[in-house]
């Protein structure tokens, strides 16, 4: 079945280590996105890719970084120096212009000690 | 820019009680896209309903309706006699169509939380 899978699903991390979560989907579409969720603040947009090795900072970029090198592939890779990393982060895709069907992971619940 | 509000931070209701969910949007595109998901406490998000900005029509899906009104900028979710398994947080979110490119973005309220007991 077509889907996004990320991996994994609980993570956890000391502080100060970068991390790389895990976003793949087979669903051949070409723009793909990280959201963090945190209690009480909804989803706010991380990065964004509109095609391969293409990507654009969203919302609250600061303390992340991304890479698109295959269209099935959109790694986000939380660094030390994103303060505050423990979240929920989600993973979502978009096929064409006018294709407006959202396909989300799973999540990946992050936790830096 | 962008902004979805969701005023109500948690409801509880009994179940069998008809609740209403209030969705309150701002753009400035004229052709924008609405949707609500539901985020059970697994934590994925489930796709309830899009809805585009030139249907104005309401929508009875179930025990689910939705009412657009472009007059108010609002997208209302009522669930009808409420049952436990709906205990979520839900969110509505937007997107805009020109502009934006094929990578439109959504930008999300900050969700209910939804609690329906027995």
């Amino acid at each position: 079945d077509g889907g996004i899978t990320q991996s994994p699903k609980y993570l956890f991390r000391k502080e100060g280590q970068n991390v790389t979560l895990s976003c793949e989907q087979n669903l051949n579409h070409d723009a793909m996105y990280w959201y963090r969720q945190d209690p009480g603040q909804g989803l706010r947009l991380i990065y964004y890719s509109q095609i391969v090795n293409d990507f654009q900072k969203g919302d609250i970029a600061e303390g992340y970084s991304v890479s698109r090198e295959k269209k099935e592939s959109f790694p986000l890779t939380v660094t030390s120096a994103q303060k505050n990393p423990t979240a929920f982060y989600l993973c979502a895709s978009k096929g064409g212009q006018r294709d407006y069907g959202y396909t989300f992971g799973s999540g990946t619940r992050l936790t830096v000690v | 820019a962008q902004k979805v509000t969701q005023a109500q931070t948690e409801i509880s209701v009994v179940e069998k009680e008809d609740v209403t969910l209030d969705c309150v949007y701002e753009t400035r595109d004229t052709t924008y896209y609405l949707f609500w998901y539901k985020q059970p406490p697994s934590g994925e998000l489930v796709f309830l309903i899009r809805r585009n900005s030139f249907d104005e029509q309401n929508e009875i899906s179930g025990r689910y309706s939705w009412n657009f009104q472009k007059s108010t900028s609002s997208f209302n979710f009522t669930i009808t006699a409420s049952q436990v398994v709906d205990s979520a947080v839900y969110f509505c979110a937007l997107t805009g169509f020109i502009n934006t490119g094929t990578a439109s973005k959504l930008t999300f309220g900050t969700g209910t939380r939804l609690q329906v007991t027995l």
